[in-house]
């Protein structure tokens, strides 16, 4: 299955700790990319790769993949990561890409 | 830096359709594809389609195949999407974005098409 399950909504307290998850078959073969999209703003590249930061991207955001799961986690969550967060990949077989269903962070 | 600016606001009538512009700057135009993602009100992204910029090669969602499509004009550096026989379902806001295959990387601002009678 080409399909990304994430969870609806996680909350984290000011400066704890929170991982995001992104659980799908293809993450066995592909590594996952990470959006972050704020309220009334298109998306961004946060994370790519295996644990690749773009640019300009802090570094309290990493990422992590174990089996069919990827992981985003952020130490020490700030009041301006409140946001959704996608998970997404290319599946290069069928030559399409496919987005979680979004987790919304509240701090 | 590379830039994604695209075109404005749309509102069409069902069975319509629309053609939205996405205009590269800041890098060689063939050098990477461009896909277009679009974000249907309160929901998640959903992907439409890919363009090789400098093929042309195209690939669509399943979903949408038959009533979308995607070219470049290289002369000036712009994708354009076209969505054919508008419903309802399809009022969303459509990004186009610079695919790198790993990610994609920057986003345009996004086109905001309303479909109503």
């Amino acid at each position: 299955s080409s399909e990304l399950t994430q969870d609806p909504a996680v909350s984290v307290v000011l400066g704890q700790t929170v991982s995001i998850t992104c659980q799908g078959d293809s993450l066995r073969n592909y590594f996952a990319s990470w959006y972050q999209q704020k309220s009334g703003q298109a998306p961004i590249l946060l994370m790519y790769g295996k644990n690749n930061r773009p640019s300009g991207i802090p570094d309290r955001f990493s990422g992590s993949t174990s089996g069919d799961t990827a992981s985003l986690t952020i130490i020490g969550a700030q009041a301006e990561d409140e946001a959704d967060y996608y998970c997404g990949f290319r599946d290069k077989s069928r030559n399409y890409r496919v987005f979680g269903g979004g987790t919304r962070l509240t701090v | 830096q590379v830039q994604l600016v695209q075109s404005g606001t749309e509102m069409k009538m069902p069975g319509a359709s629309v053609n939205v512009s996405c205009k590269v700057s800041g890098q060689i135009f063939s050098l990477y594809g461009i896909t277009w993602v679009r974000q249907a009100p309160g929901q998640g992204l959903e992907w439409i389609g890919w363009i090789s910029a400098n093929t042309a090669k195209t690939n669509y969602s399943p979903k949408l195949r038959g009533r979308v499509s995607v070219n470049t004009d290289r002369s000036t550096s712009t994708v354009h999407l076209e969505l054919r026989n508008l419903i309802s379902d399809d009022t969303a806001i459509y990004y186009c974005a610079r695919d790198m295959g790993d990610r994609i990387d920057p986003w345009g601002q996004g086109t905001l098409v309303t479909v109503s009678s």
